[in-house]
């Protein structure tokens, strides 16, 4: 089955910084791949996704890409604020169901 | 924004009891999930539900659980005789096509915590 490695497992940064989650998978009929916020209490919320015909797609200080052939897809926070702090979960759809990462600690220090 | 609601909140129950977990999902959406989170580890796929089956489910998911979708609006997990290793959050999903880059959409979850 589908397996979603993810790393680093935690991050931190001074506010302003940027930060970069790097995921791989190993199915290659994914082709959808969504990046999720969770913050303490709440589940997992959808910030950003990508499908498989496209290679980067952006949305204010929030940017995916994807690389096919390698099997690796990326999520990058610019300009960070400390309400970016959080759980992030990166995730693949090999079949009907969503597969995640094990996550990565997310700490913006001001 | 329509939500996905899960209730409770927080179950705390004793091994060897029943429990059911509730979800309310987006009002048109068609495939319903459960997926649970142990303390600090990652989200974990269980079951996917479409047409009143299961479509989908992992290893996790064996004969001590079962879903049900007794009305046009609620969607169920059961736990028939919990074990202490059950206690996690339970999270409920939907999405409103099976097209596989659809997105899920979750609640906030169901911490059960068995004693």
């Amino acid at each position: 089955g589908e397996n979603v490695e993810q790393h680093p497992s935690t991050l931190s940064v001074q506010e302003g910084d940027s930060a970069v989650i790097k995921c791989t998978y190993s199915d290659s009929a994914s082709n959808y791949f969504p990046w999720y916020k969770q913050e303490l209490g709440k589940g997992p919320q959808l910030i950003i996704d990508i499908r498989s015909n496209v290679g980067e797609k952006k949305d204010q200080r929030i940017a995916v890409t994807l690389n096919k052939t390698a099997k690796h897809f990326s999520l990058h926070i610019t300009e960070t604020q400390p309400e970016d702090s959080a759980v992030y979960f990166c995730a693949a759809i090999p079949g009907t169901a969503l597969i995640f990462g094990k996550g990565t600690t997310l700490s913006v220090s001001s | 924004e329509p939500e996905v609601t899960q209730t409770p909140s927080h179950q705390v129950t004793q091994m060897g009891q029943e429990v059911i977990l509730r979800c309310v999902p987006i009002s048109n959406h068609l495939y319903f999930y459960w997926y649970r989170q142990i303390l600090g580890q990652k989200v974990e796929f269980l079951v996917s539900f479409y047409n009143n089956e299961i479509s989908e489910k992992s290893e996790i998911f064996d004969d001590q659980f079962s879903v049900e979708r007794p009305d046009g609006s609620n969607f169920t997990l059961k736990i028939r005789s919990t074990k202490l290793e059950d206690s996690a959050m339970y999270f409920c999903a939907s999405r409103i096509r099976d097209r596989r880059n659809s997105p899920l959409h979750f609640g906030n979850g169901t911490r059960l915590t068995v004693t």
